[in-house]
């Protein structure tokens, strides 16, 4: 099973569209998650933490459900500009701070 | 807003060839990373480095890498004898601290085409 898995997409949505993007992942000692974003040839920047609780950033919203092992991103009203790749990121901890990518789901948003 | 900076954007070399990937991370940062993100793959892990020591490395992150902070600026990765399979793009990365809820600040990456 891979350690964090993730739709390969790709979702082609209408601006305004809301777009879910989920992500599971196989090791339950894991500590931390984020939403990265990567655009076309480009590095990978963060979008947000993911906390237990859930949490939100304006149109962006993440949900973490430890018992699943299961992370989601909502995007409301989807602009052209948020046309991605968006990463899932998991941070084990226990003293190993590597981050561990999913292999990401592309998101196109059409005008 | 500081960031991260590589060098060079591109590179490409022969086979069998050392290379060496440069980055200045951001000026506070003491961990610093190195991930690589082969075409069309997932970002991967491969070191991790605080106080001029490997902290951590994954299985790809072999005899034939090395890291080091040759100065109080740069952060180096140097493949000694290139693969093939070693082109993908190499991205830098650092953090102000040592834990899993810190961020890690990515560099904009070295694409490496061996031929």
């Amino acid at each position: 099973r891979k350690e964090v898995e993730q739709d390969p997409g790709p979702f082609n949505v209408p601006e305004g569209a809301t777009v879910a993007f989920n992500c599971t992942y196989s090791n339950s000692a894991s500590q931390s998650f984020f939403w990265y974003r990567q655009d076309c040839r480009k590095e990978p920047k963060l979008l947000m933490s993911v906390y237990s609780s859930g949490n939100e950033d304006g149109r962006f919203t993440a949900q973490l459900n430890r018992a699943s092992q299961y992370i989601s991103l909502l995007i409301r009203d989807s602009k052209l500009s948020d046309s991605a790749t968006y990463l899932c990121v998991v941070n084990i901890g226990d003293s190993s701070y590597k981050l561990i990518f999913g292999s990401g789901t592309r998101l196109l948003v059409r005008p | 807003e500081p960031e991260v900076t590589q060098t060079p954007s591109h590179q490409v070399t022969q086979m069998g060839q050392e290379v060496i990937l440069r980055c200045v991370p951001i000026s506070n940062h003491l961990y610093f990373y190195w991930y690589r993100q082969i075409l069309g793959q997932k970002v991967e892990f491969l070191v991790s480095f605080y106080n001029n020591e490997i902290s951590e490395k994954s299985e790809i992150f072999d005899d034939q890498f090395s890291v080091e902070r040759p100065d109080g600026s740069n952060f180096t990765l140097k493949i000694r004898s290139t693969k093939l399979e070693d082109s993908a793009m190499y991205f830098c990365a650092s953090s102000e601290n040592w834990s899993d809820q810190e961020t890690q600040y990515f560099g904009p990456g070295t694409r490496l085409l061996v031929l």
